[in-house]
């Protein structure tokens, strides 16, 4: 099971570009990478998911180098209302040992 | 289409009893997962139910089971609850095989 690691926290401005990254040096040729937005008591929202190179939809972009050890969420100007947690998955998307790690705290300024 | 539906939202109980929580999948969604999420240990995955068989399940002790009905809704139960019980249980569901899962609200579990 790919094993991943996040920065514990992260603050940026709105309007800025907030680019979280996420390690995982052992991720399996048939894993993907999902992204998940938690707020406080409420579950997990599926932000955005991929397998290699870039992936965008309406609300992020998610890069994956070719070696895919790595990849990296990005949210364009963010606003107050993005402070969350910002959980990165790799492997099965769901279920079957999901391990969810400690995830980035996202703190966003005025 | 609606999502992932959970009740009740909160619950209080106190030590010893038992607790049933229950969860409705997407429409067409034949996996449900359930997670139990503490400040302690973060999200940790219970069990995975699929067309009514539970295919995975977490390291968690015999106190917590579940069940999946034939129209794909999921029951959660804990016995003889203890105060470390305590936590957001959340489902989550998907159509069965490699696939995004999308997460319900929760239930906010007090035990007293």
């Amino acid at each position: 099971l790919a094993k991943t690691t996040q920065p514990i926290s992260m603050d940026s401005y709105e309007g800025q570009e907030v680019n979280i990254t996420c390690s995982h040096n052992n991720i399996a040729t048939n894993d993907y990478i999902t992204w998940y937005q938690q707020f406080p008591s409420q579950g997990p929202r599926f932000i955005i998911q991929g397998y290699k190179t870039k992936v965008t939809n309406e609300v992020a972009s998610l890069f994956i180098p070719a070696d895919r050890k790595s990849s990296t969420l990005s949210l364009p100007r963010v606003s107050l209302s993005d402070t969350a947690v910002y959980y990165c998955l790799v492997g099965d998307t769901g279920g079957f040992k999901t391990i969810f790690g400690a995830g980035t705290r996202l703190f966003v300024k005025a | 289409k609606a999502g992932v539906t959970q009740t009740p939202r909160y619950l209080i109980k106190t030590r010893g009893q038992q607790v049933t929580l229950s969860c409705s999948p997407i429409s067409g969604h034949r996996s449900v997962s359930w997670y139990q999420q503490t400040p302690g240990q973060g999200l940790q995955f219970l069990f995975e139910y699929f067309s009514e068989t539970q295919r995975n399940k977490g390291n968690f002790p015999g106190r917590f089971s579940g069940r999946q009905f034939s129209n794909s809704r999921s029951e959660m139960n804990v016995s003889t609850l203890e105060l470390g019980d305590s936590a957001l249980y959340l489902c989550a569901s998907k159509r069965g095989g490699v696939e995004t899962q999308y997460f319900g609200p929760g239930t906010r579990l007090l035990v007293l």
